[in-house]
């Protein structure tokens, strides 16, 4: 199956970011949520839908309705500037799969 | 502290088998939920490669299912990612990720390690 993410979403400091992430299997199956800056490894930060990591800041939150997640950043910051990554997984892990990722300008 | 630091092949020729460890400090092998691969070629997204579970079992991406091979050595606290035929298309970082110790079994990975970058060249 398939996640799809838009490919870039542009927003102005202190304003609200908000990436989604479609698929089918989503209303059965957790989505996670990664941010890889250029040259790092990705960093979880959204586990189960809705939860945050500890360490992750409080304006990272996620959300889920249907087939859609969402990411929203409230209050974005010139450092959240990064690639976002949806991912699932089938119930005992035999299959996973990411969005194709989200590129975060913030102007 | 789990820290995962894989190999550095750097470059592998067309055709032969590129071959990448994770060496895992500050957990054993032999207690994780799972242990996985994910790759990045250059400027794309994130793949998933496959993964393998505490029980043995191993789960591969389909795409990649008749050449890779996913297997961990609880002796040296490792674990290895085998792919076969290589062409320049599985040019791409290659990271070993993980889980941090848990009693609860959720798909993703929280532990990540730098990555490696391999070319595929002559």
């Amino acid at each position: 199956y398939e996640l799809t993410q838009p490919p870039s979403v542009s927003v102005s400091p202190g304003q609200p970011a908000r990436i989604s992430c479609s698929g089918d299997p989503l209303p059965n199956h957790y989505a996670y949520w990664y941010q890889q800056k250029p040259g790092q490894a990705p960093v979880l930060v959204i586990y189960k839908d809705t939860e945050r990591p500890s360490g992750i800041p409080e304006r990272f939150s996620g959300s889920s309705s249907g087939t859609t997640v969402t990411l929203t950043i409230s209050g974005v910051q010139a450092e959240d500037e990064a690639d976002y990554y949806c991912q699932s997984a089938d119930s005992n892990g035999s299959s996973w799969v990411f969005g194709g990722g989200t590129k975060l300008t913030v102007l | 502290q789990v820290q995962l630091q894989e190999s550095s092949p750097g470059l592998v020729k067309p055709s032969e088998t590129l071959s990448l460890t994770c060496n895992v400090s500050g957990y054993s092998t032999s207690s994780g939920l799972y242990w996985g691969w994910v790759r990045q070629p250059p400027g794309k997204g994130l793949e998933w490669i496959g993964s393998i579970l505490h029980s043995g079992t191993v789960y591969y991406n389909p795409s990649l299912k008749s050449r890779v091979s996913i297997s961990v050595d609880t002796s040296k606290n490792q674990f290895s990612l085998k792919l076969r035929s290589v062409t320049a298309a599985d040019t791409a970082v290659y990271y070993c990720a993980s889980r941090e110790p848990s009693e609860f079994i959720y798909w993703y990975f929280d532990l990540w390690g730098r990555g490696t970058l391999v070319t595929v060249s002559s």
